[in-house]
């Protein structure tokens, strides 16, 4: 069984602060990782991919990918209290993607 | 990215009766997913929705029960057939046209039997 673990949360952050939300996965052969935000009553809306070691910026946001330990990471810098909402992270080894429970992250102002 | 307009946003239904869920794109997409959410959990894939041929379902789901059409490269539907309460949930389409960078969502059907 393939699965996709985070932890359920709620993370709760000061504004400004930075928000560090974590997901492991348990397919080695994974091969893209996403994450997705989905705020309360609405769809899910993605955010980050991310496919190589390593980090990548978008903006506040900076993805983190370790295959080794099959870890993916999203950082938020200067987190808002417009980013309080679940963030779902998501793995896929081709066209079908396996989500995670999600982070609910709670930023105060 | 593809818009993608999915209705009805949202039903109360009558358990035994069956709701069908269209799901339209602006542009022809290679893949469609039906996702389903229950309250407070994460998405699972129903079915990936083949353009011309029967869906591929995954564990747990059955066609008799969600069957699913897809006529074109920009349109599907699915059916939640003979309701009960346990099917309450939010029903998603999901598209995509490379798996790698990641798949849109429509905005939901909240279906609520009773």
């Amino acid at each position: 069984q393939k699965e996709v673990e985070q932890n359920s949360g709620p993370l709760s952050v000061p504004e400004g602060a930075i928000a560090s939300l974590n997901c492991t996965y348990s397919d080695r052969g994974s091969q893209s990782f996403f994450w997705y935000r989905q705020y309360s009553g609405k769809s899910p809306e993605l955010i980050m991919f991310i496919y190589s070691n390593g980090d990548k910026e978008d903006g506040r946001f900076t993805a983190q990918l370790n295959k080794a330990s099959q870890y993916v990471s999203l950082l938020i810098r200067d987190s808002q209290p417009s980013d309080s909402a679940t963030y779902l992270c998501a793995v896929s080894g081709g066209f079908k993607t396996i989500f995670g429970a999600g982070t609910r992250l709670f930023v105060k102002a | 990215s593809a818009v993608i307009s999915q209705k009805p946003s949202r039903d109360i239904c009558q358990r035994g009766t069956s709701l069908t869920i269209q799901c339209q794109v602006d542009s022809q997409v290679t893949m469609m997913f039906w996702y389903r959410q229950q309250p407070g959990q994460s998405l699972t894939l129903i079915a990936t929705a083949n353009q011309g041929s029967e869906a591929t379902y995954e564990s747990g789901f059955v066609i008799d029960k969600f069957p699913i059409s897809r006529p074109n490269l920009t349109f599907s539907t699915l059916t939640v057939s003979n309701m009960s309460p346990e099917d309450s949930s939010i029903y998603l389409c999901s598209v995509t046209d490379r798996g790698d960078i990641g798949a849109f969502f429509g905005q939901g059907t909240r279906l609520t039997v009773v």
